[in-house]
């Protein structure tokens, strides 16, 4: 089944200490992308990569890093979590231009404490 | 970062009436996207428009591409329990590889 998969779908942490959410997809797509939502801003593009070892920063990068090392994964990294990081994320891929449909995850939920 | 303003923010409506939503925006995008969001998941594409003064049908899903580039329409025709949901725009910048997304449109649907 073609899907984009995030890992985890929730998380409780506490200020300053590293995570990673991961983000895959099993689709070949060359377009990936993060974004977040937060009530009322709807969804703002964080970063987005175009091809393995080509990554962009989208609206809201700070406090964030990614890395495209394989064409499937797409990690989200935050070094040092701050509480205006709680959000629910989401991971998405498209195949070849981003004007393609974008098939996003199931999400994940952080919570910094 | 370019601001997509998204109205009205919620609807309440009847089973089987029409709902109208639109999206402006500060700038000029090449193609704007309408995307359904059910609780719980992630946004699902339901219409791409990629040209100016474009209409464009997906089943009782109508929408339009504004003939200045800074606006878009959706339509949707005798709603039914299952279009529940948030309704997102979203514009592809001109660059062609950031998206913008608008605030949503919330739309509750009374049997």
């Amino acid at each position: 089944e073609a899907q984009v998969t995030q890992n985890p779908r929730y998380l409780i942490t506490v200020t300053g200490k590293k995570l990673t959410v991961t983000c895959s997809q099993n689709m070949n797509h060359e377009y990936m992308s993060w974004y977040r939502q937060d009530p009322g801003l709807g969804l703002r593009q964080i970063y987005y990569s175009m091809n393995v070892e080509v990554t962009d920063k989208g609206d809201v990068p700070e406090g964030y890093k990614v890395s495209r090392k394989e064409k499937r994964n797409f990690p989200l990294i935050l070094e040092s979590p701050s509480p205006n990081q709680t959000s629910l994320y989401f991971c998405a891929s498209s195949d070849g231009s981003p004007q393609e449909t974008q098939y996003f995850g199931p999400g994940t939920r952080l919570l910094v404490l | 970062g370019q601001q997509l303003n998204q109205s009205p923010q919620s609807m309440f409506i009847q089973e089987g009436e029409d709902v109208s939503m639109n999206c402006t925006s500060s700038s000029i995008f090449n193609t704007w996207l309408w995307y359904k969001q059910d609780p719980g998941e992630g946004p699902v594409l339901l219409i791409a428009l990629y040209k100016a003064g474009e209409l464009t049908s997906n089943g009782r899903l109508t929408a339009q591409f504004g003939i200045t580039r800074k606006d878009s329409f959706l339509n949707i025709s005798a709603s039914i329990p299952s279009d529940v949901g948030i309704y997102f725009c979203a514009g592809l910048s001109n660059t062609g590889n950031q998206f913008y997304f608008g605030t949503g449109t919330s739309l509750t649907v009374i049997p």
